[in-house]
């Protein structure tokens, strides 16, 4: 069975930094990217970037380049995404999701990853 | 990036059959076969309902389809349930910048 499990909510405050993390299994995690969608409360869903694990190939939407850093490890099968200083305005929930091919469609979600930034 | 163009509601009756609609430019919609259709229910994380345009994933109801038009991508319910209100969701490959994927704003359906 596929499954993406993304870990635990998270409430920070205002500068900190913050790892989250997408542990794939039932497939072959080198062979799908992996993209990051933020929802932010009550609104809609926005394309955050993306990786292929196989070979760490990583794309940002301009939206977000230089203010997230999307890893993965594939030995754990595990993609990560990172803030280096965070923002109130960070707060969202965060899912991962594969694909087989970039605009493919993503067919399997993880859970989320709710992010609180409050001071 | 604009995201794409969605209605922000849409309702029908059980029974009945509603369309959504998602509007691009030829750099997204009218450009790629690639528009993908989400269902979100709340609290819940989306789910796939429709990929390359028109093709359902298994186990997704055959009451669900997806065309496509020029800029324009739509999506049908036929026979709507009361468990098909949620949001749904277009997106499409996009040539524009490095952005590659962009999501319509969302549409609310409500099953009267």
């Amino acid at each position: 069975e596929v499954q993406l499990v993304q870990s635990g909510a998270e409430v920070k405050k205002p500068g900190e930094s913050l790892k989250i993390s997408c542990k794939g299994s039932g497939y072959s995690f080198t062979s799908y990217w992996i993209g990051w969608v933020r929802q932010m409360p009550g609104k809609g869903l926005e394309w955050m970037g993306i990786i292929y694990p196989g070979d760490s190939d990583t794309r940002y939407s301009p939206s977000f380049q230089g203010q997230v850093t999307i890893s993965a490890d594939k030995s754990i099968s595990t993609a990560y995404l990172q803030w280096s200083s965070l923002k109130a305005s960070d707060t969202a929930m965060y899912y991962c999701a594969r694909t087989l091919t970039i605009g493919e469609g993503l067919d399997y979600w993880g859970q989320g990853t709710l992010v609180t930034v409050s001071s | 990036q604009s995201a794409l163009t969605q209605p922000a509601s849409v309702s029908g009756s059980p029974g009945q059959s509603i369309t959504i609609s998602c509007t691009g430019t030829s750099s997204d919609v009218g450009g790629y076969n690639y528009v993908s259709w989400y269902q979100q229910h709340p609290g819940k994380a989306p789910k796939l309902m429709i990929y390359e345009v028109s093709n359902r994933p298994s186990g997704v109801p055959d009451r669900f389809s997806g065309s496509k038009s020029g800029n324009t991508a739509s999506l049908t319910i036929s026979g709507l349930q009361a468990e098909d209100e949620a949001d749904y969701y277009c997106s499409s490959y996009t040539s524009s910048s490095t952005l590659h994927v962009v999501f319509g704003g969302g549409t609310k359906l409500t099953v009267l």
